[in-house]
């Protein structure tokens, strides 16, 4: 039984550029989370998809912005990339009222 | 919106000795506190929750108890080993919703 699955591993992108990441939930699963987390820091929920739409959002512009598909995987895609956007992006992965989350392995992002 | 705070933020053990972690939460509508374990360069992995229906629970040399009038809920860890050695992060949310907001982790510290 797979996994939270992400991709890519490691990416690096230059300020105004735009990066797309993405995920694939725990098998059984059908609600995929999203989010960033800095250096030293603990992880800072971004948005929650469900049923192909945005269910939560957290305190993230709309530069970040994503997509469920019917498979229940997900994208991230961020716009206008800032220096601060450079993070480990973690998905989370869970059933709908369940709650327990499973989190990816993130991607590094690094915005030059 | 929610607040989580940890602490501390750095705790250094002997092996064999007990290690206690502690947060507190500011929205009363959570009743869902998960801990989670994250070594250097890995995901962040579950180790265990609880929910505010119940005061304390156990799983083999970790422990979790909470207290929800003084709103705080803190990680017993017994018996520590070198391999316990990661960063420790708690999180609150309120059920059925699946949107984690956590501290901002405890990196524990444990002596052969």
């Amino acid at each position: 039984d797979a996994g939270v699955t992400q991709s890519p591993t490691h990416l690096i992108k230059t300020r105004g550029q735009q990066v797309t990441l993405r995920c694939s939930p725990k098998s059984g699963h059908d609600t995929v989370s999203w989010y960033q987390q800095a250096l030293g820091q603990g992880p800072q929920f971004i948005f929650q998809y469900y049923e192909e739409e945005e269910r939560q959002r957290g305190n993230f512009p709309d530069r970040f912005s994503g997509h469920q598909y019917p498979n229940y995987s997900s994208e991230l895609n961020v716009n206008a990339l800032l220096l601060g956007d450079s993070a480990l992006y973690l998905c989370a992965s869970s059933r709908v009222r369940l709650d327990t989350q499973y989190f990816g392995p993130g991607t590094r992002l690094t915005v030059l | 919106g929610e607040n989580v705070e940890q602490h501390p933020s750095t705790l250094s053990v002997q092996e064999g000795d007990s290690a206690v972690i502690k947060c507190t939460y500011s929205d009363s509508a959570s009743n869902y506190f998960p801990w989670y374990k994250q070594e250097l360069g890995k995901r962040p992995q579950l180790i265990i929750d609880i929910r505010s229906n119940v005061g304390e629970k156990k799983d083999q040399r970790i422990a979790v108890t909470l207290n929800k009038t003084a709103k705080h809920f803190s990680l017993h860890i017994t018996e520590t080993q070198p391999e316990d050695s990661a960063v420790y992060f708690c999180a609150a949310s309120e059920l059925g919703y699946s949107t984690l907001t956590f501290g901002k982790g405890t990196m524990l510290l444990v002596s052969p």
